[in-house]
Parts: structure tokens; C-alpha cells; sequence
């Protein structure tokens, strides 16, 4: 079956320290898709990144940078330089697609509390 | 320029009261979605439409019945309220291609509370 696991419940820092958010998955399927949500405390859900399975390269958008390791089955996020505004809870998710995709489903992970104090 | 909206964004009420929660997205995507979010932020799908056909049904009370009269709207709603149907409902859509996993697009959440 399908799992994501995010083992760090809450994760508190002080503002401009680096800190990474693990995510382990579990999936059967060769092709797949892992994403991670923010949810800030106004609770809606906001979209930061989609990898497929193929591409293992990490990415980096300004202060975010993603690494997607195969290997060990994880797909972790570091802030770098954290401020306030990055307090949230942050959600990984993988994709499970079936119905010859027409549709998939978003298996989430349990969620990190990020606590970024000034 | 709301991509996905719901309605009402909150929404107190009694048990055993029917109710409903309105989603809408303009983003022309072809896929709607509801999850529910659960006090401890657990978030687990309940639904999901494909041009207006039911593909994903989870193990959920068929108290909660979804319906989509046009590929941009996802209705959900709920008979008999229990207690423990208070959560935050989730609408979200996507474009889906060929199992590709597309990217989904939440709405702002509806805060339903059963009191």
C-alpha cells in the first residue's frame, strides 16, 4: 500500500536557520508523483512542488531547495535562511493514479508543524 | 481571481441538520476532488469526478453525496450531521493526462462545524 511518512510532528527555529523537513514514501508503482503543500495558519493549502519518479535531479526555488533520493525513498525540503512568514504546516503527498488516469488521489502524509520564531 | 472557491467558508450547525458546500474552479480542469481534513490536520480523499463521472468513492457514510453538474462544479452534501463529521472540507481540481499525477489546486477549505 501507499504511505508517506513525515516523522518530525513539530519543528521549532529561530529566524535564519537552515532547517529540512524529512518525507519518506512507500509505493509499489515505478511511475509516481511526490508533491509537498504549505498550510499557514490562515488554512489554506498551497502548492509548492511536483517531481515525477524519473527525475531525481534536485530543484531549487529561492530559499527552497528539494531532494529526491530513489534510493532510500525519501523526498525532503529545506528552507534556508527561515523567516517568520515560512511558519506552517507543510504536508508531503504521493500521487496514486489509476482509472487508466482519468483521475488520482493525493496520499498525504501526518504533516510538519514548522514554528519559525523571531 | 479565485482559481478554485468554496462556499460557505464556514459553517455552524446542528446535528442531524442537512447541509451543502459549494465548489467551483475556472481554472478548466477536467478533474474535482474533496478531501477532508480532520482536527489532528489529517487529510484523506473522499471523492473524486472526472467530467462530471464518479471514479473515486473512499470509504465514506453514504450520508455524504457528491454532485457535479458541470465539469467546473463539485457539490458535497451531507445528511443527518454527526459530531464527528466536523472538519475542513477541501475542494481541489486538476487537469489530469494519462495518469501523469497532475498538480492539484485546493480551494480556501469550508470549516464545518457540528454542534
Amino acid at each position: 500500500a501507499q504511505k508517506v511518512t513525515q516523522a518530525q510532528t513539530e519543528i521549532s527555529v529561530v529566524e535564519k536557520e537552515d532547517v529540512t523537513l524529512d518525507c519518506v514514501y512507500e509505493t509499489r508503482d515505478t511511475t509516481y508523483y511526490l508533491f509537498w503543500y504549505k498550510q499557514p495558519p490562515s488554512g489554506e493549502l498551497v502548492f509548492l512542488i511536483r517531481r515525477n519518479s524519473f527525475d531525481e535531479q534536485n530543484e531549487i526555488s529561492g530559499r527552497y531547495s528539494w531532494n529526491f533520493q530513489k534510493s532510500t525513498s525519501s523526498f525532503n525540503f529545506t528552507i534556508t535562511a527561515s523567516q517568520v512568514v515560512d511558519s506552517a504546516v507543510y504536508f508531503c503527498a504521493l500521487s496514486e493514479a489509476f482509472y487508466g488516469g482519468a483521475t488520482n488521489k493525493l496520499i498525504f502524509g501526518t504533516g510538519t508543524l514548522l514554528a519559525v520564531q523571531p | 481571481d479565485t482559481a478554485v472557491s468554496q462556499t460557505p467558508k464556514y459553517l455552524v450547525t446542528q446535528m442531524g441538520n442537512d447541509k451543502s458546500i459549494k465548489c467551483e474552479q475556472n481554472l478548466g480542469h477536467d478533474t474535482m476532488y474533496w478531501y477532508k481534513q480532520d482536527s489532528k490536520k489529517f487529510l484523506k480523499i473522499m471523492f473524486s469526478y472526472n467530467n462530471k463521472e464518479l471514479i473515486i468513492n473512499e470509504t465514506v457514510p453514504n450520508r455524504f453525496s457528491p454532485k457535479s453538474p458541470d465539469k467546473a462544479h463539485l457539490n458535497l452534501h451531507i445528511n443527518s450531521l454527526e459530531l464527528g463529521d466536523s472538519a475542513v472540507y477541501f475542494c481541489a481540481s486538476s487537469q489530469e493526462k494519462a495518469g501523469r499525477g497532475e498538480t492539484q489546486y485546493f480551494g480556501p477549505g469550508t470549516r464545518l462545524l457540528v454542534l
